[in-house]
């Protein structure tokens, strides 16, 4: 098994510019997560998926938009990048919402 | 407003001694804590869950103590090596099934 893979890696984006991020997991969890990680701040959690088709805002939303069409894809969309959008995104999915979280090994982007 | 900390930013131990790393929380009412282990580049990997019934986990060198009377969690490592050196994070899992994580405690051991 994989677990949970992320991509791209890594991104470079100018402001105002969009991209989508993509998280896919193959343990057939039900919950799927996107956080951002900046120094001093800890991981905040951006989004949340508690199944397919559904999607509800977590702690710092604003400037991002998800998708959960596949139960095993979680994809979150920057519209118009923002230099304060420049952070390390995690993505992590688990069985329910009190269990183990497992993480991608994370996408470093750059927004210039 | 609500609160996680984590003692400090980082923590230098003596291989073979006992690493404590302390979480502490203000305005949160979890009804489970979690432990997680971060090496840089990567996403961070579960150790430890304890409930709020619960006073003490143990898992093989790792323990975790949670006291919902002081807002605290004590996480423990012993006989430490220098390849538990990493940051750890500590997150509440509260009642509305939300996690908070904490900013994480960069641990090294020196050998």
């Amino acid at each position: 098994n994989a677990g949970v893979t992320q991509t791209p890696k890594f991104r470079v984006l100018k402001t105002g510019q969009s991209m989508t991020l993509l998280c896919a997991q193959d343990m057939n969890h039900e919950y799927m997560y996107w956080y951002r990680q900046d120094p001093g701040m800890g991981l905040r959690l951006i989004h949340y998926s508690v199944g397919e088709g559904t999607t509800a805002k977590g702690e710092v939303p604003d400037g991002y938009n998800v998708s959960r069409l596949k139960k095993q894809n979680f994809l979150l969309g920057l519209e118009s990048a923002a230099p304060s959008q420049t952070s390390v995104y995690f993505c992590a999915s688990s069985y329910s919402s009190v269990d183990t979280q497992y993480f991608g090994p994370g996408t470093r982007l750059t927004v210039l | 407003s609500q609160k996680i900390e984590q003692n400090s930013e980082a923590l230098n131990i003596q291989e073979g001694k006992t690493a404590t790393l302390t979480c502490n929380y203000t305005n949160y009412s979890p009804a489970y804590l979690q432990w997680y282990r971060q090496d840089p580049g990567r996403g961070p990997v579960f150790l430890l869950l304890i409930r709020e019934n619960e006073k003490e986990k143990r898992k093989e060198r790792l323990k975790v103590t949670f006291d919902t009377t002081l807002k605290q969690s004590l996480f423990h490592i012993t006989a430490s090596q220098p390849a538990d050196s990493a940051t750890y994070l500590c997150a509440l899992v509260t009642g509305a099934n939300n996690l908070f994580f904490g900013t994480g405690t960069r641990l090294t051991v020196i050998p």
